[in-house]
């Protein structure tokens, strides 16, 4: 089945550790996303590639990094200078670079600062 | 800047009625709108878009209704079941046309909807 998959489902992070989110698709989309949610806040955009070896900022990039070495893979690593990671990471991709036919999710992962 | 807000945070339903779930825009430009349902702990789910040269699109129990005058979006979920109790999220395509290159969804906070057996 083609579908987007996120791992780990729950990952613990020590204080000024860095830490890196896998999202990886086979539905050949273009494009990819990584989404962060809180409670009460929906959904905000961190990064997002629209091809290979390329990507933009989103809303709130600060503290974290991506690449795109691989149509298929988009990691997102989460580094010492996010002061707040603990959230619901959500990765999603588009079979087009604009997007214009919505959005795949995968099933996220929670990160939790301990 | 564009924003995509709900009209309530929490919903509860008794099952077997009909739900409707608001979501008002700001971007007139916007042309393209998804719903999305969002169970606990896992990643929003597709259920129904429309274009904007729509007013209303009907799935499975489930209908969308645009109007472009007030710049308001519904969901409508009929006959509601206990599985139907979730967030859910309208989203917004912005920047087609006018900022090639610039597009991307921007999602509502949610309502979260309970369904009272």
């Amino acid at each position: 089945d083609g579908g987007i998959t996120q791992s780990p489902k729950y990952l613990f992070r020590k204080e000024g550790q860095n830490v890196t989110l896998s999202c990886e698709q086979n539905l050949n989309h273009d494009a990819m996303y990584w989404y962060r949610q809180d409670p009460g806040q929906g959904l905000r955009l961190i990064y997002y590639s629209q091809i290979v070896n390329d990507f933009q900022k989103g809303d709130i990039a600060e503290g974290y990094s991506v690449s795109r070495e691989k149509k298929e893979s988009f990691p997102l690593t989460v580094t010492s200078a996010q002061k707040n990671p603990t959230a619901f990471y959500l990765c999603a991709s588009s079979i087009d670079r604009a997007g214009y036919y919505g959005y795949t999710f995968g099933s996220g992962t929670r990160l939790t600062v301990v | 800047g564009e924003s995509v807000g709900l009209h309530l945070p929490t919903l509860s339903v008794q099952e077997g009625d009909n739900s409707i779930i608001n979501c008002a825009y700001s971007n007139s430009a916007s042309d393209y709108f998804i719903w999305y349902k969002q169970e606990s702990g896992k990643g929003p789910q597709f259920i129904i878009d429309i274009r904007s040269n729509m007013d209303k699109r009907q799935g499975q129990r489930v209908t969308v209704l645009l109007n472009k005058t007030v710049k308001h979006l519904s969901l409508q979920i009929a006959a509601t079941q206990p599985g139907d109790s979730a967030v859910y999220f309208c989203a917004e395509f912005s920047g087609w046309r006018s900022n090639f290159g610039n597009e991307k969804l921007t999602f509502g906070t949610g309502t979260r909807l309970t369904i009272i057996p």
